[in-house]
């Protein structure tokens, strides 16, 4: 598609399991990020994939959080052991990289996980 | 502590009218500012940058300006119409940190016939 594709839309589960959630981003843009929007917050960066770089994950809350793009493309966010803390909308974000602070990011739909 | 104001109520204007939503901050000294819509259940959507030394960027019925000495940005939406009726989120970036954007926590504007 055009767009930044995510998955699942949604995802209910049990505290302390795991969950992984899927972002497609556009095809061509090398710059990847992950940001979380809590009810009544703001987006709250998690991580930032550039190219062949070292990520930027400065914003992981803990070591219960992971992500990885394989290939320069898609990209999956690992949440391990689960807390209710967790419950948020995950939205993937991509734009034409370079590292410059100057692109416009365009995002999917996100995911919106419910820790029960 | 860094922070990223924009208000917190809600903004109810009749049609027509001029919606102007702002976005203050402290402790940063960004790059460039974003504006970005919100409707429910999507994702952000992209409308206008701007950079440090610009003051003003116009786009179709919207305009932003952005005053670094106020560390304050004001977005303008002209001749407004319900279907403008979003969340509108700011959003900074700054040299060297990669384009990751630092966002407000966003005003809901509703326009009324």
């Amino acid at each position: 598609g055009a767009g930044v594709s995510q998955s699942p839309s949604n995802k209910v589960t049990e505290k302390g399991k795991d969950v992984e959630l899927r972002c497609d981003p556009i095809s061509g843009h090398t710059a990847l990020y992950w940001y979380r929007q809590s009810l009544g917050q703001g987006l709250e960066f998690l991580i930032y994939f550039q190219g062949n770089s070292a990520p930027d994950k400065s914003g992981l809350p803990s070591d219960r959080f992971s992500a990885e793009r394989t290939g320069g493309s898609v990209s999956t966010l690992t949440i391990q052991r689960t807390q209710q803390e967790d419950s948020a909308v995950y939205l993937c974000a991509s734009s034409r990289g370079g590292g410059y602070s100057n692109q416009p990011q365009h995002f999917g739909d996100g995911t919106r996980l419910s820790i029960l | 502590s860094q922070k990223i104001e924009q208000n917190s109520e809600a903004l109810n204007i009749q049609e027509g009218k001029t919606a102007t939503l702002t976005c203050n901050y402290t402790n940063y000294s960004p790059a460039y500012l974003q504006w970005y819509r919100q409707d429910p259940g999507r994702g952000p959507v992209f409308l206008l940058l701007i950079r440090e030394n610009e003051k003003e960027k116009r786009k179709e019925r919207l305009k932003v300006t952005f005053d670094t000495t106020l560390k304050q940005s004001l977005f303008h939406i002209t001749a407004s119409q319900p279907a403008d009726s979003a969340t509108y989120l700011c959003a900074l970036s700054f040299e060297g940190g990669g384009n990751k954007l630092t966002f407000g926590t966003g005003t809901q504007l509703k326009v009324e016939l």
